[in-house]
């Protein structure tokens, strides 16, 4: 039963690019969430999706924008890359939580590690 | 909103050491705790969670109790060993059917021999 998988691995982009990631739900999970990891801090929530819809937003630019695919799978899209950006990016999957699945933690991918020049 | 504060690392502990890593939280409603593990150039792993008041979540020698009456979920380790070396993450997830999850600063524990 394959986890949450994530590429690329690593990733080097410049100043005012634009960038893809992706990522693939644990099997029978419908719903995906994108976090950005700083150097020396905890995860930042940058949004989530479920039914290929953008549920919540955190406190991201709309440079950061994503999509959701019919079989689950998920893209974060960021344009007009900034130096700031640089950071460990992080996918969970869970399925949508009714109250029985509310308290199911998410399952994390290893991330995509973006260096920006 | 939600929040997450984490006593701030570095932890360095001589091995068989007794650990404790605070972690308090601000919440509405009813959320579930957690904490994780992240090793060196690795993703996050859960290490263990409580769902409601007064749950105890343990693995791996970890011990951690969700405390509603001071909005607290402290990790504890008896006995510390080299391999437990790693960034340990306190963190929140909302009630409710959207499970954005909110996480403490981290904290990096250091083992010696």
């Amino acid at each position: 039963d394959a986890g949450v998988t994530q590429s690329p691995t690593h990733l080097i982009k410049t100043r005012g690019q634009q960038v893809t990631l992706r990522c693939s739900p644990k099997s029978g999970h419908d719903t995906v969430s994108w976090y950005q990891q700083a150097l020396g801090q905890g995860p930042q929530f940058i949004f989530q999706y479920y039914e290929e819809e953008e549920r919540q937003r955190g406190n991201f630019p709309d440079r950061f924008s994503g999509h959701q695919f019919p079989n689950y799978s998920s893209e974060l899209n960021v344009n007009a890359l900034l130096l700031g950006d640089s950071a460990l990016y992080l996918c969970a999957s869970s399925l949508f939580g009714q109250e029985t699945y509310s308290n199911q933690p998410q399952h994390f991918g290893d991330g995509t590690r973006l260096s920006i020049l | 909103g939600n929040s997450v504060t984490q006593m701030e690392g570095p932890v360095t502990l001589s091995e068989e050491a007794f650990l404790t890593i605070n972690c308090t939280y601000t919440a509405t409603g009813y959320p579930s705790l957690f904490w994780y593990v992240q090793y060196p150039g690795e993703g996050l792993q859960l290490l263990l969670k409580a769902t409601k008041a007064d749950d105890k979540g343990s693995n791996k020698g970890f011990e951690a109790t969700y405390r509603k009456e001071t909005t607290s979920f402290h990790l504890e380790k008896g006995s510390v060993q080299v391999s437990d070396s790693a960034v340990y993450f306190c963190a929140l997830q909302s009630s409710g059917g959207y499970q954005k999850v909110t996480f403490g600063i981290g904290t990096k524990l250091q083992v010696i021999p």
